[in-house]
């Protein structure tokens, strides 16, 4: 079973739309990350969210965690090529064998110029 | 410069051929972790170390082992790899924050491993 369910998992808009990627889990998240990462390559370490109802912005990216902390949301303003790539939501989560950390399975973005 | 460092980068190698890919941080990190990402299945933690001389698995170590003799090194060992471990290979580090969670992941480039 997937402890993180992301979505969608791809995404192809127009140049200067806006997007939403979601972020759902069924159990209390301890921690949410966003990542990204361009084909084949590393993941880059976007932004951190810990509290309930927390947001922050990065440029033209915000996420966002909700108040029961169980749902995180990742909005990107006015897209460009240069948003293109698989974004990822990772989390700490209590397991009985203790904290583990978990990714979700990542939405492939594509921006069309 | 603060990095992760994997090698090698990219390997093929046949199956039942023992090998061994590095994983160093140069960030005085404790927290060190494994990833194997696959289309459709995403990254999966494969074994996780929390400091020097503590290991643990993650949600698949089937035909993994690790050790964390050294704080900065974390090396991942496949004692008999089978084409099923063919795969794109992470590994990463962190500080964890004080209380609870892993805190920001360094990632190395990944490791493209085909085994036949």
């Amino acid at each position: 079973s997937q402890e993180l369910e992301q979505s969608p998992q791809s995404l192809i808009v127009q140049e200067g739309k806006n997007l939403t990627i979601n972020c759902t889990s069924s159990k209390t998240l301890y921690g949410l990350y966003w990542y990204k990462q361009k084909y084949g390559e590393g993941l880059i370490f976007l932004m951190m969210l810990q509290k309930g109802g927390e947001e922050k912005s990065h440029e033209k990216i915000t996420a966002k965690l909700d108040e029961k902390k169980q749902q995180s949301s990742l909005h990107i303003t006015a897209s460009q090529p240069s948003h293109a790539g698989i974004y990822l939501c990772g989390a700490d989560i209590w397991k009985n064998t203790g904290n583990q950390f978990y990714f979700g399975t990542g939405t492939s973005l594509t921006v069309i110029p | 410069e603060a990095q992760v460092t994997q090698n090698p980068r990219y390997l093929i190698t046949v199956t039942g051929k023992k090998l061994t890919v590095t994983c160093s941080q140069n960030m005085n990190h404790e927290y060190m972790s494994w990833y194997r990402q696959d289309p459709g299945l995403g990254l999966r933690q494969i074994y996780y170390s929390m400091n020097v001389e503590v290991t643990d698995k993650g949600d698949v170590p089937e035909g993994y082992k690790v050790s964390r003799k050294e704080k900065r090194n974390f090396p991942l060992i496949l004692e008999s790899p089978s084409p099923n471990q063919t795969s794109l290979y992470f590994c990463a580090s962190s500080l964890p924050p004080t209380g609870f969670g892993t805190g920001e992941l360094f990632f190395g480039e990944g490791s493209r491993l085909t085994v036949l």
